[in-house]
């Protein structure tokens, strides 16, 4: 059983360009959200997808958006990029009916802005 | 709103030896606990939870932690430590909604 996968696992990108990360939840699992962990410090919550919907959203800008696709993989858009958006983006996701809390993550997408 | 704040940014220690990772936490509503191990260049892997019931909780690799409501603590221990624990660990609270809060993390180093 698959777990969380992500890609690209790393890229490099310059000032003002545009990205994408990609998800993929583990089977069995609904929801997915977004976390972005800049170095030496915890993840910051981005948002949360559930039934192609976000859900529920962090303090971030409006150049982060993102979308969910039927089959419950999805996608972090960052537009405009600054050098502060270099982090490592975790996908998590958790499973449909599930109220433990509990989130899976990926290993990770890791974004240098050059 | 919820927030965590992990008191020890760093913690050496030696193998074989315990370990004590400090977690406060602040909610105005009822909260599930978590503490997650993140290996280098890896991403984050649940090491326990504490969502009701007995304030003691035990997770994977020997690590244990206890949910204290009156001081909002939910420290995690290990009576003996080895070297593949040395990671960066988080703590973190939720309140059901699949939405994380996390400490900035605790970097522990095991040394022979």
């Amino acid at each position: 059983d698959a777990g969380v996968t992500q890609s690209p696992t790393h890229l490099i990108k310059t000032r003002g360009q545009q990205v994408t990360l990609r998800c993929s939840p583990k089977s069995g699992h609904d929801t997915v959200s977004w976390y972005q962990q800049a170095l030496g410090q915890g993840p910051q919550f981005i948002f949360q997808y559930y039934e192609e919907e976000e859900r529920q959203r962090g303090n971030f800008p409006d150049r982060f958006s993102g979308h969910q696709f039927p089959n419950y993989s999805s996608e972090l858009n960052v537009n405009a990029l600054l050098l502060g958006d270099s982090a490592l983006y975790l996908c998590a996701s958790s499973p449909a009916g599930g109220n433990t809390g509990e989130l899976f993550f990926g290993e990770g997408s890791r974004l240098t802005v050059l | 709103a919820q927030s965590v704040t992990q008191l020890d940014s760093q913690v050496p220690v030696f193998e074989e030896a315990p370990v004590e990772l400090r977690c406060n936490y602040s909610s105005s509503v009822s909260v599930y606990l978590f503490w997650y191990v993140q290996y280098p260049n890896q991403g984050l892997q649940l090491l326990l939870k504490y969502l009701s019931g007995s304030t003691l909780v035990k997770g994977i690799n020997g690590f244990e932690a206890e949910f204290n409501k009156s001081q909002t603590s939910f420290h995690l221990r290990k009576p003996s430590v080895h070297i593949s624990d040395t990671a960066e660990y988080f703590c973190a609270v939720s309140k059901g909604d699949y939405k994380l809060s996390f400490g900035a993390g605790t970097t522990v180093t095991v040394r022979a």
